[in-house]
């Protein structure tokens, strides 16, 4: 089974504060990704990483840095924490399209338990 | 503008009986696919069922099925047999693009399931 974890369930911050979301997939996967997720707004998609080193930004990259150093592992970086950041984050894993037409199971996302961060 | 719509913030059934989710999605790709999760109060996502856009049967997985209309762009989940643990946020997502990296999810649609 796929396994992506992420360091904190619940975290609360300061703002101004620099604050760390790591997330870590165990399935050799080049596809990773942060979402954060609001009442009534969905998921909403901030970075994702193809590979290592590789990121773009999704629909929401303004305030948040990613880095991407090795495989397995894709954190998200707040600069400075502002109360407008408190909000649910996802990370999700997934592989690479090419990998699936060898019929290598579906192409989902798996994601991980979630980090509820607040920033007070 | 919105590339996966769904129309039902919150929905009710009967335990036993069947329900269908709504999705209705938006791409100019001819490759794509689609997705339903369920996330339960605890809040991790869990896959429940895919769809690609060349599979022509309908995907079936247990008591989870995609009813896909293609030429009206929909994604409707049917959950047959409803259990009190279905009550659930479940959200549609659409995996599109050259590279198939971009995935774009619904609002969600609360399932309430009553005894």
């Amino acid at each position: 089974d796929v396994k992506v974890t992420q360091s904190s369930r619940y975290l609360v911050k300061r703002t101004g504060e620099k604050v760390f979301l790591e997330c870590v997939q165990d399935m050799d996967h080049e596809n990773m990704f942060w979402y954060r997720q609001d009442p009534g707004l969905g998921l909403r998609l901030i970075y994702f990483s193809y590979d290592v080193k590789m990121k773009e930004k999704g629909d929401i990259p303004e305030g948040y840095s990613v880095s991407r150093e090795k495989k397995e592992r894709f954190s998200l970086i707040l600069e400075s924490a502002s109360t407008n950041q408190t909000s649910m984050y996802l990370c999700a894993s997934s592989l690479r399209l090419r990998q699936v037409s060898t019929g290598y199971g579906t192409d989902t996302q798996y994601f991980g338990p979630g980090t509820r961060l607040t920033v007070l | 503008a919105q590339k996966i719509t769904q129309t039902q913030p919150g929905m009710f059934v009967q335990e036993k009986e069947a329900v269908t989710l709504d999705c209705t999605y938006d791409t100019s790709d001819q490759s794509y696919g689609l997705f339903w999760y369920k996330q339960p109060s605890s809040g991790e996502m869990i896959f429940l069922i895919y769809q690609g856009s060349y599979d022509e049967q309908n995907a079936t997985e247990g008591r989870y099925s995609l009813n896909f209309q293609k030429a009206r762009k929909s994604a409707n989940l049917v959950i047959s047999a409803s259990q009190l643990g279905d009550s659930a946020m479940y959200f549609c997502a659409m995996r599109e693009g050259r590279n198939g990296q971009n995935f774009v999810f619904g609002p969600g649609t609360r399932l309430s399931v009553l005894p």
